[in-house]
C-alpha cells in the first residue's frame, strides 16, 4: 500500500477483555516497530520485528502483551486482560533498511473503560 | 543502552525568529539520528536524518538540524518560524550497524506566537 495501515483507527474496550490491534507495513518494508504514546507521554518502545530475527520484545510492558508478525509482513499487537492504564495511541511504524527513517501509521487509539 | 534527551518540555518563538530544538543522544557506537514532528491529531513524519557525512543535515519544511559529535547532540534548526511549525517534535537514535530498534526521546512542544 501507499503508506503504513492501522486497524481498528479506534476501539473502546471493557476492562478485562482482551484487544487485537493490526499493522499492514509498507509492502517490501522489512522492519517493523510498534510505540506506545500515552497522552502527554513521548513514544514508549513495545517491539521490533527485523525480517526473519528473533523480534526484540524488550519494551513490552507485562506478559499481557504480545505481538507476531506473519510472513514477514503483516503484524498483529495483542493485549490480553486490558486494565485501564492500557489506554494509549498504539503506533506501528515500518522501514525499508537499518539506515532508513520509519514511516509510522495514523495509530489505533484504545480506551479501557 | 541508547537514549535519547530532549530537555525542553515546549520551546516559544515568535513568528520570524529563529528556533532551535534541543536533543542530546548515547549511543554505544556510531549513531543515525532522526527527527520526527506531530502535528495535533496526526501521525509522525519524518523531517530529517543524519547517517554519515555533512554534519548539518538539511530536511523538509526549511528544517535543518547539525550532528556534533564532542557534545552527543543534534539540535534542530530553522532560521524563521511559522506559525504552522506549531507542533511536537521527536528526536530519535539508533546505532549504526546490525539490526536495532530505534529510540525516540519524549517530544518537545514548539509553540510559535504569532
Amino acid at each position: 500500500g501507499a503508506g503504513v495501515s492501522q486497524s481498528p483507527s479506534n476501539k473502546v474496550t471493557e476492562k478485562g477483555k482482551d484487544v487485537e490491534l493490526r499493522c499492514d507495513p509498507i509492502s517490501g518494508h522489512t522492519a517493523l516497530y510498534w510505540y506506545r504514546q500515552s497522552l502527554g507521554q513521548g513514544l514508549e518502545f513495545l517491539i521490533y520485528f527485523q525480517g526473519n530475527s528473533a523480534p526484540d520484545k524488550s519494551g513490552l510492558p507485562s506478559d499481557r502483551f504480545s505481538a507476531e508478525r506473519t510472513g514477514g509482513s503483516v503484524s498483529t499487537l495483542t493485549i490480553q486482560r486490558t486494565q485501564q492504564e492500557d489506554s494509549a495511541v498504539y503506533l506501528c511504524a515500518s522501514s525499508k533498511d537499518r539506515g532508513t527513517e520509519a514511516f509510522f501509521g495514523q495509530g489505533t487509539r484504545l480506551t479501557v473503560v | 543502552a541508547q537514549s535519547v534527551a530532549q530537555p525542553e518540555d515546549q520551546v516559544n518563538v515568535a513568528e520570524g525568529n529563529p528556533l532551535t530544538v534541543k536533543c542530546t543522544y548515547s549511543v554505544s557506537g556510531n549513531p543515525y539520528l532522526f527527527w520526527y514532528v506531530q502535528y495535533p491529531n496526526r501521525g509522525l513524519q519524518f523531517l530529517l536524518k543524519y547517517i554519515t557525512g555533512d554534519n548539518l543535515v538539511k530536511g523538509s519544511y526549511g528544517f535543518e538540524a547539525e550532528f556534533n559529535k564532542s557534545q552527543t547532540s543534534f539540535h534542530l534548526k530553522k532560521p524563521s518560524a511559522l506559525v504552522s511549525d506549531s507542533a511536537l517534535y521527536f528526536c530519535a537514535v539508533r546505532v549504526s550497524g546490525g539490526y536495532q530498534k530505534v529510540t525516540f526521546g519524549i517530544g518537545t512542544k514548539l509553540q510559535v506566537i504569532p
